[in-house]
């Protein structure tokens, strides 16, 4: 079975700074999907950034972008400029390449970033 | 505008009083999904289906019973409800568009039960 692990439960970095979001997954797979979620504190989930494993080149959108090591079955989520709307709870997740009926997501337990002014 | 609605947005309740947590899409979605959300443990599958009277179990099906009598429709039934089923629990939705394709989930403004 598929897992997702984040060892950070939380996170603090200063406005305009860098911070770096951890997240390693176990799969038998070759071929999937990785995704990052953030969760404001109104609860909505929203899609930050997509990966799919076939794909060497790392993912960007904006000021988010992923280092995905494929070997080491790592995903890290960069957001550089950081700003106070990025305070919120990040879910590193998989997803199987063929989602097939299921199209089940395995979130990880998630990492809570606080933004400093 | 596209959306996944869900009501209510919280709700407490008793042990044993059954209640009905409302999903719906209007994106013509064929793949509807209930995840629940507990602090240290991420999101987890309850229920999924793929179409109108299509249902199956997810990782935690235990305690749910789910219905798809209409596409857009996916609601979330707990006929006696117990305190281990507080939680925040969203619904999604996404096409199936083939079994390799990437296919959005879309996910609802969350529930928050408290079961006491």
């Amino acid at each position: 079975a598929q897992t997702v692990t984040q060892s950070q439960p939380e996170m603090s970095v200063q406005e305009a700074e860098t911070v770096t979001l951890s997240c390693t997954y176990d799969t038998s797979e070759s071929d999937y999907y990785l995704f990052w979620y953030k969760q404001p504190p109104s609860r909505q989930m929203i899609l930050v950034i997509r990966q799919e494993a076939y794909k060497q080149q790392n993912a960007t959108e904006n000021r988010f972008s992923v280092n995905f090591q494929k070997a080491a079955k790592s995903f890290s989520l960069k957001i550089s400029d950081s700003q106070l709307g990025d305070a919120a709870m990040y879910f590193c997740a998989y997803r199987n390449y063929y989602g097939g009926a299921t199209n089940k997501l395995i979130f990880g337990t998630g990492t809570l970033l606080a933004v400093q002014p | 505008e596209a959306q996944v609605t869900q009501n209510p947005r919280y709700l407490i309740t008793v042990t044993g009083k059954k209640l009905t947590v409302t999903c719906s899409q209007n994106m013509n979605h064929e793949y509807m999904s209930w995840y629940r959300q507990d602090p240290g443990l991420g999101l987890r599958q309850i229920y999924y289906s793929m179409n109108v009277e299509v249902t199956d179990k997810g990782d935690v099906p235990e305690g749910y019973k789910v219905s798809r009598k209409e596409k857009r429709n996916f609601p979330l039934i707990l006929e006696s409800p117990s305190p281990n089923q507080t939680s925040l629990y969203f619904c999604a939705s996404s096409l199936i568009r083939g079994s390799s394709s990437y296919n959005e989930q879309f996910f609802g403004p969350g529930t928050r039960l408290t079961v006491l």
